[in-house]
């Protein structure tokens, strides 16, 4: 299994402003993915990150909002951009190996 | 319709019994299919993987794959209190992994 390490584990952020999360796996990964988890809710896939190409993204998320970097395959960076209120969630990253998914410890997100 | 869906529960069961998770998912050419358990305020994990038809039992957790059905299942045998969390579906379908909604599952003593 993949050991993957995400960080800040948590951020208090004033709504407008921006904050990156850092993704980074031990080993050289093809795909790399982002969900968010809303309070009481299940995972939901923001996007794909591919290296070196741009990432894909699934319905109902933008690249405006979602900025996302892919520079080598060990490494990904997600940016929620002038965040609300309603991004307060934990934003995951995760990787797939030998068919089964692999998750960081997770970003738990607070705008205020 | 949701491409995974679940009961959301909660689901209670005494110590000791066993318990039944299900899930079903829509697209019919998912390939693997996965059971993780997430504890409050942590990251999912991996339970158990299914690809084939049948059962697949590891220890305590037996999975359950119908595909004509598109249906999965998780058993809990000898259900104990640190069983008590959300367990997640999970179908790998176009090379992503779409979850469930998941099941609360409350053992009580």
């Amino acid at each position: 299994s993949a050991v993957i390490s995400q960080k800040p584990s948590r951020d208090i952020c004033q709504r407008g402003t921006s904050l990156t999360i850092q993704c980074q796996v031990d080993s050289q990964v093809t795909m790399m993915f982002w969900y968010r988890q809303q309070p009481g809710q299940s995972l939901t896939l923001i996007a794909t990150a591919n290296q070196g190409s741009e990432a894909t993204y699934e319905s109902g998320f933008v690249i405006d909002k979602f900025p996302i970097s892919r520079p080598n395959l060990t490494f990904s960076t997600l940016t929620v951009s002038n965040m609300s209120p309603e991004d307060s969630s934990i934003y995951l990253c995760s990787v797939v190996g030998s068919g089964v998914a692999f998750f960081g410890q997770g970003t738990r997100l607070t705008v205020v | 319709q949701k491409e995974v869906e679940q009961n959301s529960g909660p689901l209670s069961v005494p110590e000791g019994a066993i318990a039944s998770l299900n899930c079903t998912y829509s697209d019919r050419g998912s390939q693997s299919f996965f059971w993780y358990r997430q504890y409050s305020g942590k990251s999912p994990e991996l339970i158990m993987f299914i690809y084939s038809n049948g059962d697949k039992e590891d220890g305590r957790f037996t999975a359950q794959l119908n595909k004509a059905s598109q249906y999965v299942s998780l058993l809990i045998r000898d259900s104990q209190p640190s069983d008590s969390a959300t367990y997640l579906c999970a179908v790998s379908s176009a090379s992503k992994i779409i979850f469930g909604s998941g099941t609360r599952l409350s053992i009580r003593p």
